[in-house]
């Protein structure tokens, strides 16, 4: 089982739409959860860091933690055509400051 | 804040040459910085870790002879590809964070290199 899991996609979704991202994880004692954006071509920009179970808001993003069932999503409200991207979960591993990721979600958003 | 950068951003250079990429925290200082690699279509894969003064740690299967990793201060960490061939051609993106732990990394903007 890889440590960190995504749907590759690719996620469609109607303009004005919530789009939906999943990930799990396997690292049951995982403590920080991080979404990044990338764009093609670019370098991963962090979204939304979560660290305790529940729901996190920022804007248009809702990040939500659910570590009883190592379960981490990223809902994207009203979406918008520039949210077009590669959505990539980062969870950091026990012990270490680094952070591995999933596969990433390719999302679509159709005008 | 927590600018981090990377140069050269693209680079094409001979098979059997070495390639040298640099990452500068702008506006903190990071003992910590990390080398990640992407090839097209797959996710991030850390490369290594770099410890400022000391050696740095690779992951497993990366090659620490052909990866050079040096991190002589608070704000540089460089990658040396040495005797590049095709198929170290990827993007390589480096990262840190301000506080360490396990806060949030920032990433510089990526060296694409091609081995011609």
């Amino acid at each position: 089982q890889k440590e960190v899991e995504q749907n590759s996609g690719p996620l469609s979704v109607p303009e004005g739409a919530i789009a939906s991202l999943n990930c799990t994880y396997s690292d049951r004692v995982s403590q920080s959860f991080f979404w990044y954006r990338q764009y093609s071509g670019k370098s991963p920009e962090l979204i939304m860091s979560i660290y305790s179970n529940g729901d996190k808001e920022d804007g248009r993003f809702t990040a939500q933690l659910n570590k009883a069932s190592q379960y981490v999503s990223l809902l994207i409200r009203d979406s918008q055509p520039s949210d077009s991207a590669t959505y990539l979960c980062a969870v950091n591993v026990q012990g270490a400051q680094k952070l591995v990721f999933g596969q990433g979600t390719r999302l679509t958003i159709n005008p | 804040g927590a600018v981090v950068s990377q140069h050269p951003s693209w680079v094409i250079c001979k098979s059997g040459t070495s390639v040298k990429i640099e990452c500068r925290s702008l506006d903190f200082q990071a003992t910590t910085m990390f080398w990640y690699r992407q090839f097209p279509k797959q996710s991030l894969m850390l490369m290594a870790t770099s410890n400022e003064g000391s050696k740095a740690t690779y992951e497993q299967g990366v090659e620490k002879d052909k990866f050079l990793i040096n991190h002589a201060s608070l704000t540089l960490s460089t990658l040396t590809v040495t005797s590049a061939h095709p198929e170290d051609s990827s993007f390589y993106i480096c990262s840190a964070s301000p506080r360490g732990g396990t806060s949030p990394l920032h990433f510089g903007n990526g060296t694409r290199l091609t081995v011609t």
